[in-house]
């Protein structure tokens, strides 16, 4: 079946403008993550989605950074005004439910502030 | 804030040896851990979890050990093989929807 699906897979943008990075998890998942992976880093977590409850923004490092999920299924990880540390392979994960179970992870998005 | 490391950042080993990568984590309320392959250009990919009840769990030649009192976790890869040539993730869940995950270890398997 199909996968996590991301795009675009390569994004090269000047400072300054704004991105969005697109997020197609598994259908049926509730669950959907973003993380932020730099270059030989570990992942960092962004924000997370669980059905139709809030999201747990808490990883978002700065205001710039927004996601949101429509219909519980699509999301959309928006970085306005990017900065050049902001390159960095973006990944979506999702999940059947809620926590302690298995996070199938997309190809990520990487994302280069020029 | 919570913090995973691993203790080498490289490993190299012999087609068809057991391969051993470790984990420290500093969270002894640290309930649940997951170990992650992530081959060049791909996401990670789920291999093993363990919960804290335990101490280890075997999956198809790979095994998770945990040992508590020391906060460190191991996985290991029997018979390694090429096509385990990755970098490995630990990571931790404490509560709620984060996990921390350390900065990977990059497995090369000699043929």
């Amino acid at each position: 079946g199909a996968g996590v699906s991301q795009s675009p897979s390569n994004k090269v943008t000047e400072k300054g403008k704004d991105v969005e990075l697109r997020c197609d998890p598994i259908s049926g998942h509730t669950a959907l993550y973003w993380y932020r992976q730099s270059l030989g880093q570990g992942l960092e977590f962004l924000i997370y989605f669980q059905g139709n409850s809030a999201p747990d923004k808490s990883g978002l490092p700065s205001d710039r950074f927004s996601a949101e999920r429509t219909g519980g299924s699509v999301s959309t990880l928006t970085i306005q005004r990017t900065q050049q540390e902001d390159s960095a392979v973006y990944l979506c994960a999702s999940s059947l439910a809620a926590l302690r179970y298995e996070q199938y992870f997309g190809p990520g998005t990487r994302l280069t502030v020029t | 804030g919570e913090s995973v490391g691993l203790h080498l950042p490289t490993l190299s080993v012999q087609e068809g040896d057991n391969s051993i990568i470790n984990c420290a984590y500093s969270n002894s309320a640290s309930d649940y851990f997951i170990w992650y392959k992530q081959e060049s250009g791909k996401g990670p990919q789920f291999i093993i979890d363990i919960r804290s009840n335990m101490d280890k769990r075997q999956g198809q030649r790979v095994t998770v050990l945990l040992n508590k009192t020391v906060k460190h976790l191991s996985l290991q890869i029997a018979a390694t093989q090429p096509g385990d040539s990755a970098v490995y993730f630990c990571a931790e869940n404490i509560s709620g929807n984060q996990f921390y995950f350390g900065t990977g270890t990059s497995l090369t398997v000699i043929p």
